[in-house]
C-alpha cells in the first residue's frame, strides 16, 4: 500500500534562513512525487513534482525538492525563507493512486 | 481564468438534512474528485470520476454520493449528514487523472453538521 509520512507537524524558521520540510514515502515501483501548498482559506496549489531524471526539482516561489531513492524521501527546501511562505504544505505520492501526507505547518517569523 | 469553483464555501446544517455541495471546472478536465481534510489526517479521497457517467469510490465513501452528468460538474451529495461528516471539503480536477497530472483544487467548503 502507498503511504506518505510528514514527520513534523510544524516547522518554525526565521526569515532569511533556509527551510526544509520533510517527506518520506512508500510505494511500489517508480513514484511520481508532488508538493502542494495551502494558504489560509484557500485550496491547495501545486508547487512542484518529480517524475524522473534530475533528483533536484525546482518549482514555484523559489522552492525546490530533492528526491532520494535510497532514503525514499522527497524533502522540500528553500534557501531563504520569507514570511509569506507561512502556510500548510502537503507532500503526495502517485503510484496506482494519489495519496497525500498529513501536512506540515510552516511558520516563518520576521 | 482557469478555476475550480465550489459552493457554498461555508455550510452549517443539522443531522439528517440532505445537502449538496456543487463543484464546477472550466478547464475541460476529464478527471474530478472530492476530498475531505481533517486535522492530522491530511486529505482523504471520497469519490472520483474519470469521465462523464464514470464514478468510483475513494478511500472514505461512506455517507456520500456523487454524480457526473456533465463534464464540468461534479456535485457531492450527503443524503443524511451526520456530525462525523463535519469537515473541510475540496473538489479537485485534472486533465486525465493519469500519470503525473497536476491537481487543481477549489477553495474548499467548510461543513458543520450539528
Amino acid at each position: 500500500a502507498q503511504s506518505v509520512a510528514q514527520p513534523e507537524d510544524q516547522v518554525n524558521v526565521a526569515e532569511g534562513n533556509p527551510l526544509t520540510v520533510k517527506c518520506t514515502y512508500s510505494v511500489s515501483g517508480n513514484p511520481y512525487l508532488f508538493w502542494y501548498v495551502q494558504y489560509p482559506n484557500r485550496g491547495l496549489q501545486f508547487l512542484l513534482k518529480y517524475i524522473t531524471g534530475d533528483n533536484l526539482v525546482k518549482g514555484s516561489y523559489g522552492f525546490e525538492a530533492e528526491f532520494n531513492k535510497s532514503q525514499t524521501s522527497f524533502h522540500l527546501k528553500k534557501p531563504s525563507a520569507l514570511v509569506s511562505d507561512s502556510a500548510l504544505y502537503f507532500c503526495a505520492v502517485k503510484g496506482n493512486k494519489l495519496v497525500f501526507g498529513a501536512g506540515t505547518i510552516l511558520r516563518v517569523k520576521s | 481564468e482557469a478555476q475550480v469553483t465550489q459552493n457554498p464555501r461555508y455550510l452549517i446544517t443539522v443531522t439528517g438534512k440532505k445537502l449538496t455541495v456543487t463543484c464546477s471546472q472550466n478547464m475541460n478536465h476529464e478527471y474530478m474528485s472530492w476530498y475531505r481534510q481533517d486535522p492530522g489526517l491530511g486529505l482523504r479521497q471520497i469519490y472520483y470520476s474519470m469521465n462523464v457517467e464514470v464514478t468510483d469510490k475513494g478511500d472514505v465513501p461512506e455517507g456520500y454520493k456523487v454524480s457526473r452528468k456533465e463534464k464540468r460538474n461534479f456535485p457531492l451529495i450527503l443524503e443524511s449528514p451526520s456530525p462525523n461528516q463535519t469537515s473541510l471539503y475540496f473538489c479537485a480536477s485534472s486533465l486525465s487523472g493519469q500519470g503525473a497530472d497536476i491537481q487543481y483544487f477549489g477553495a474548499g467548503t467548510r461543513l458543520s453538521v450539528l
